[in-house]
């Protein structure tokens, strides 16, 4: 079974909109971290918010927040009015505890493009 | 300033010849990380270094080796076993290894292509 799923291939948006990306998680871990990352035509992954099984607040960083609704196990990023650099493919990324090795497993990804 | 620097940018490789991936980092981090991504898919863990003089395999190691001799430096080595080696390749680094919120920063990647 999918450990990480991202549903959405691919999204246009309108520059200036805000933008969800979804992504579902399945684990049985009480502990757990979830992360979101963006990948532009470069190739470079850039780390963007990290939620926490614990938190009992939505992380924010800047234009970026996620929306984390636990009992769905549901980690949605958010971005705030949308700009062109915005454009790239968005990962969001699974790290169980010691029973899972600690791995980082990823999503597919979704593919985001701005439009002018 | 602190990163992790990848080199070469692009790589070719003749059949049956073993390529090596450079990856260094200066953040000071214990953990370091190899991972391919094919096109249109998420990264897939190579292999793993927690500590210096130590790894593991990850979930893809056939056909891939590794060394951590020195702290800052996490070279891998595609050989000719891996037959199906053209993917782009990223290396990444993270304050420890063991625990759930630990953040991984990754380098700019080698795109490499058999010949």
């Amino acid at each position: 079974a999918q450990k990480i799923t991202q549903t959405q291939p691919g999204m246009f948006v309108q520059e200036k909109e805000a933008v969800t990306l979804d992504c579902t998680y399945d684990t049985s871990d009480q502990s757990y971290g979830l992360f979101w990352y963006k990948q532009p035509s470069s190739g470079e992954m850039i780390f963007l918010i990290y939620q926490g099984s614990y938190d009992e607040q939505n992380a924010t960083e800047g234009r970026y927040s996620l929306n984390f609704q636990k009992a769905r196990k549901s980690a949605n990023l958010v971005i705030s009015a949308s700009q062109l650099g915005d454009s790239a493919m968005y990962f969001c990324a699974m790290r169980e505890g010691a029973d899972s090795n600690y791995q980082l497993i990823w999503g597919a990804g979704t593919k985001l493009i701005i439009k002018p | 300033d602190g990163g992790i620097t990848q080199s070469p940018k692009y790589l070719f490789r003749k059949e049956g010849q073993n390529v090596t991936l450079s990856c260094e980092q200066n953040l000071n981090h214990d953990a370091m990380y190899w991972y391919r991504q094919d096109p249109g898919q998420g990264l897939r863990l190579i292999y793993y270094s927690q500590i210096v003089n130590d790894f593991q395999k990850g979930d893809i190691a056939e056909g891939y080796s590794v060394s951590r001799e020195k702290k800052e430096s996490f070279p891998l080595t595609v050989t000719s076993a891996q037959k199906n080696p053209t993917a782009f390749y990223l290396c990444a680094s993270s304050n420890q290894w063991a625990r759930t919120q630990e953040t991984q920063y990754f380098g700019p990647g080698t795109r490499l292509l058999v010949l």
